[in-house]
């Protein structure tokens, strides 16, 4: 079944400790991109990557990291999660798309909460 | 820059009856594609329907319809038919096909009340 997977789809950490969600596709897309969202605020890109070993920030990459060595997996890391990094995180993927005609395939979501 | 507006934080509407969410895009791109999502309380996103730059008609699914007017640079959802399951938060999209890296920009969303 084509899915992107994220996981975990629920987690509580503490301020300060290292976390990375993960978020795989099986779909061979180039496009990968990371989101929050807040209330009211609707999504916010994170970071996007259009393929492997490159990557690009979106409208609030602060506090976050990614990588994208291989091209099924865009895993978003925090490397000191504060509590303002409470949200509820997604993960999408597109195949590159020259003409914008497909849409983008998202996880299930990851809730996370920085206490 | 890319950019989704969305003005309608929140709307009701009487169950059986039809309702327009409303976003309008920003663009310079010739070529881009406007997508529909929803999203229910239980948190998934889920596609409703794509709008294409180029298309000559107004995009149909079902019970969904997208009110292209490109000159205005607006992309509504219209829903017929109100069911009690439509309640959730709907999102308006645009991806570029040729700049921005083909990325995809989200609008604030639109939270969808159905009254019974």
């Amino acid at each position: 079944e084509a899915q992107v997977t994220q996981n975990p789809r629920y987690l509580i950490t503490v301020t300060g400790k290292k976390l990375t969600v993960t978020c795989s596709q099986n779909m061979n897309h180039e496009y990968m991109s990371w989101y929050r969202q807040d209330p009211g605020l609707g999504l916010r890109q994170i970071y996007y990557s259009m393929n492997v070993e490159v990557t690009d920030k979106g409208d609030v990459p602060e506090g976050y990291k990614v990588s994208r060595k291989e091209k099924r997996n865009f895993p978003l890391i925090l490397e000191s999660p504060s509590p303002n990094q409470t949200s509820l995180y997604f993960c999408a993927s597109s195949p590159r798309d020259s003409l914008a005609r497909t849409e983008a395939f998202f996880g299930q979501g990851t809730r996370l909460t920085v206490v | 820059a890319q950019k989704i507006t969305q003005t309608q934080p929140g709307m009701f509407v009487q169950e059986k009856e039809a309702v327009t969410l409303d976003c309008t895009y920003d663009t310079s791109d010739p070529s881009y594609g406007l997508f529909w999502y929803k999203q229910p309380s239980s948190g998934e996103m889920i596609f409703l329907i794509y709008q294409g730059s180029y298309d000559q008609q107004n995009a149909t699914e079902g019970r969904y319809s997208l009110n292209f007017q490109k000159a205005r640079k607006s992309a509504n959802l219209v829903i017929s038919a109100s069911q009690l399951g439509d309640s959730a938060m709907y999102f308006c999209a645009m991806r570029e096909g040729r700049g921005y890296g083909q990325n995809f920009v989200f609008g604030p969303g639109t939270r969808l009340s159905v009254l019974p």
